[in-house]
């Protein structure tokens, strides 16, 4: 079946340093890719989306690009800040059908 | 965006009782709402589709006896965990797609963390 694999976390990092957060998929066709982000005692919100090949993502500063060759969906960033920690979730679908999630990814960000 | 409010966001029960769970959606119509689980440090996965009017489906391995859901309006869906035990301890999450707009966006509820002791 489909999935989504995430890196695994915790993820710490200084301000202003550059995030990547790498998120392959296996699934037969071609889905659409998310970034979803979960703040504390929030629920997912969408963080940017992709639905065709070579689409590119972006939304407060973060990009991911669909990448079908590598069948990935990396998340990044060139400067974070202390208000991005946070829970990332990639994940995918096909049409408008259920999201498949990957593991999650625990940013933390320290002044 | 729209706005999925899930209450509550908290709970712990003793074990055997039931737990009710309600995912409204604020400010649009929802006949679709999706319940996921999410165990410590793994994926959301999905536990069934509630659909507004008629039965739920639930994904394999989901007891549809013990997760019961009722999805009687197009603006709410309830699940209740019947009989919970301890290994229901979970954090519970529900997702509502706005099909005036597409529907290609998913907006999620803030999440239960239920416990079970």
């Amino acid at each position: 079946g489909d999935s989504v694999t995430q890196m695994e976390g915790p993820v710490t990092l200084s301000e202003e340093a550059f995030l990547t957060i790498n998120c392959t998929y296996t699934a037969t066709g071609y889905p659409s890719l998310f970034w979803y982000v979960q703040y504390p005692g929030e629920g997912l919100q969408l963080l940017l989306k992709a639905t065709k090949a070579d689409d590119k993502g972006s939304n407060k500063g973060f990009e991911a690009t669909y990448r079908k060759e590598t069948t990935s969906f990396h998340l990044e960033k060139g400067s974070v800040q202390v208000s991005d920690s946070a829970v990332y979730f990639c994940a995918l679908t096909f049409g408008n059908e259920k999201l498949t999630f990957g593991t999650g990814t625990r940013l933390t960000i320290i002044p | 965006g729209a706005v999925v409010s899930q209450h509550p966001s908290r709970v712990i029960c003793k074990s055997g009782t039931s737990v009710k769970i309600e995912c409204r959606s604020l400010d649009f119509q929802a006949t679709t709402m999706f319940w996921y689980r999410q165990f410590p440090k793994q994926s959301l996965m999905l536990m069934a589709t509630s659909n507004e009017g008629s039965k739920a489906t639930y994904e394999q391995g989901v007891e549809k006896d013990k997760f019961l859901i009722n999805h009687a309006s197009l603006t709410l869906s309830t699940l209740t965990v019947t009989s919970a035990h301890p290994e229901d301890s979970s954090f519970y999450i529900c997702s509502a797609r706005d099909w005036a707009t597409g529907g290609t966006e998913a907006f999620f509820g803030q999440g239960t963390r239920l416990t079970v002791v």
